[in-house]
Order: C-alpha cells, then structure tokens, then sequence
C-alpha cells in the first residue's frame, strides 16, 4: 500500500520560498507510470491542483502558479518536492502530496497534509 | 481554466434519506470527472472516478452519473459516517485540473 507523508517548515515568511518534500513508502517513485502531484487548501476553502511531475521527471504546473512554482523528484530518497517562490499570505493553506490510480487523471493515494503559514 | 459549480453548497438529511449533488462543468468534459469525500482535519478520499466508476473498497451506496457538462452523486441511504464535504473534479485534456466548491452533508 503506497503511503506519503509531507514533511516541511510551517511557518514561511512573505517574500521568501516554501520548500515542501513528500515522502514516498510502500513502492519505489521511479517505477510504474504514476503523476505525483501537489494540492493545496486554505483554511475553510477548496481544493487547487498545483502541479504534478511524472515518473519520467516530465513537469505540469497550474498557469496560475507556473512563475512561481518547482516540482522535482528525489529517486535516491523516494521523494517528490515542492517549491513555491515568492509567497504572501494568499499561499498559507494546507498543502497536500497525491498520486493517481494509473491513469494520471484522479488522486487516490494522498498525503495527511502539511499546513503552512505565511507571515512574518 | 474549466470552472466547476456544485449545488447545493450545502444540505442537511435524515439517516437513511437519498443524497443528490450536482456537479456542472464550464464546458463539456465527457466523462473525465471524479468526485471525492473530505471529512474535517483529513485528506481528501476517492470515491468515484470517470464520472460513475465506483473506487475499490468504497460502499455501494455511492454512486455517480453524467456526461458532458452535467453530473450527479448519489448517496442511496446516508449513514452517520458520510458527514463529510465531497468535492468534483474534472480531468479534461487541458491541464490544470479543477474542483467544484464542495458540497457539505450532515445529518438533520
């Protein structure tokens, strides 16, 4: 059973990068062809898919973060990870590491979820 | 971006009673849609995928229809445990993927 477990500071500073890292257990990230992707939801709100990166290394970001968004793998560790540059408050939210079932257009396994907060 | 609407925002029901949310997509997605359940504090939990394919392990009283731009999910008799908001999301070709407001359920 895939397992994935988000690690990262909580607390980040305007201006500065978040900096998330997803662990995978369970099964290797580099076999099978999976999307690992990133989600985040602020407090009492919805769900915004992020971006992804498959297992090949190939990268898709949502338009409305690409400038500022970087997913990369770790297959040495079993990770996948996050950058976001540039934060404001608008990025504090609960962020979340997923992958697809196979097909790379569903999120069935998911994180507990990391929550980060955006402040000085 | 393909935008979702979810209707209604929420709803109040009687153990037992049928649970319907709709799901409308900005323009035809086919079938490319799943809908998941979030219970507080939790990651948010497959339940059906390709608009009405039930996830493995996941109660048969779930289920889920449509195509296009209009879609259904379907509680037949809701329990306790199904207190919840569920969310849609679409899938179509044009990335990025999208979900609807969600839909909060509890019990009356």
């Amino acid at each position: 059973q895939v397992q994935l477990q988000e690690s990262g500071p909580g607390l980040v500073k305007p201006s500065q990068t978040l900096s998330l890292t997803c662990t995978v257990s369970g099964g290797s990230i580099s076999s099978g062809s999976y999307y690992w992707s990133w989600i985040r939801q602020p407090a009492g709100k919805g769900l915004e898919w992020i971006g992804r990166i498959y297992t090949s290394g190939s990268t898709n970001y949502n338009p409305s973060l690409k400038s500022r968004v970087t997913i990369s793998v770790d297959t040495s560790k079993n990770q996948f990870s996050l950058k976001l540059s540039s934060v404001t408050a608008a990025d504090t939210a609960v962020y979340y590491c997923a992958r697809d079932r196979y097909s790379g257009y569903d999120f069935r396994y998911w994180g507990q979820g990391t929550l980060v907060t955006v402040s000085s | 971006d393909i935008q979702m609407t979810q209707s209604p925002s929420s709803l109040s029901a009687s153990v037992g009673d049928r649970v319907t949310i709709t799901c409308q997509a900005s323009q035809d997605i086919s079938n490319y849609l799943n809908w998941y359940q979030q219970k507080p504090g939790k990651a948010p939990k497959l339940l059906i995928y390709d608009a009405s394919n039930l996830e493995t392990g996941v109660p048969s009283r779930f289920s889920g229809s449509g195509s296009g731009t209009d879609f259904t999910f379907t509680i037949s008799s809701l329990q306790p445990e199904d207190i919840a908001t569920y969310y849609c999301q679409q899938y179509d070709n044009l990335l990025p993927f999208t979900f609807g407001p969600g839909t909060k359920v509890d019990i009356k």
